[in-house]
């Protein structure tokens, strides 16, 4: 079973440009999780997708940053503008379904915002 | 406020000792609880989880991790370190009264000497 695909692998912009980043989960993942891991700092939630549809997006900063996963499986994550304090990894997770389901993760994305 | 706590930014420990990492966590309804390691330049990789039954749970890679209602934790445990078990340890949990809200700890960076 191949895993949570995420591109690129890294990224580095100038503040106020934009970035997208990609996600494909593992097939029949009915949930997709979007994480920010800062340096030397555990994951933050920022997105959660229960197929194509928001189940919780509360910590996910609306001024800049959007979200969507079409059809229910591929997501995309975008930062626009970036600012020098979005410089983190992007991790992208799926799960069967939510609960107590296992989240599985992507290698994640590097971003380095200058 | 929801959260989890590992209070140990590193532990030490010589190869073939035990070892443990702490973790306890504030949720407000029964928690889901989750252990994932870290590994440098890769993901996070599913370690073992709570969800309900018997408070030992045993996991990948010869880990083990207990639940205390009491004591509001769940340390990580692994009667003999290996020199390759060294990486960086997230608890996580997710509140059983709102499943979207999910925390990760800020992570212990475990070395294990040779």
């Amino acid at each position: 079973e191949a895993g949570v695909a995420q591109s690129p692998r890294y990224k580095i912009i100038e503040k106020r440009q934009s970035v997208a980043f990609w996600c494909n989960p593992i097939s029949g993942h009915a949930t997709l999780y979007w994480y920010q891991q800062i340096l030397g700092q555990g994951p933050k939630l920022l997105i959660q997708f229960q197929n194509n549809g928001v189940v919780d997006d509360s910590q996910l900063p609306k001024d800049r940053f959007s979200a969507e996963r079409l059809k229910g499986v591929d997501s995309t994550l975008k930062i626009q503008p970036a600012k020098l304090e979005d410089s983190a990894v992007y991790l992208c997770a799926s799960s069967r379904d939510e609960g107590w389901e296992t989240q599985y993760f992507g290698p994640g994305t590097r971003l380095l915002v200058l | 406020a929801q959260s989890v706590a590992q209070p140990e930014d590193q532990v030490n420990v010589a190869e073939g000792n035990p070892l443990t990492v702490k973790c306890t966590y504030s949720v407000s309804g029964n928690p889901y609880l989750f252990w994932y390691v870290q590994y440098p330049n890769r993901g996070l990789q599913f370690l073992l989880k709570y969800i309900t039954g018997d408070n030992l749970v045993k996991g990948s890679y010869g880990f083990e991790a207990e639940f205390n209602k009491s004591q509001t934790s769940f340390h990580l445990k692994k009667p003999s370190a290996l020199v390759s078990d060294s990486a960086l340890y997230f608890c996580a949990v997710r509140d059983g009264n709102n499943f979207n809200k999910f925390y990760f700890g800020s992570g212990t960076k475990l070395n294990v000497k040779p």
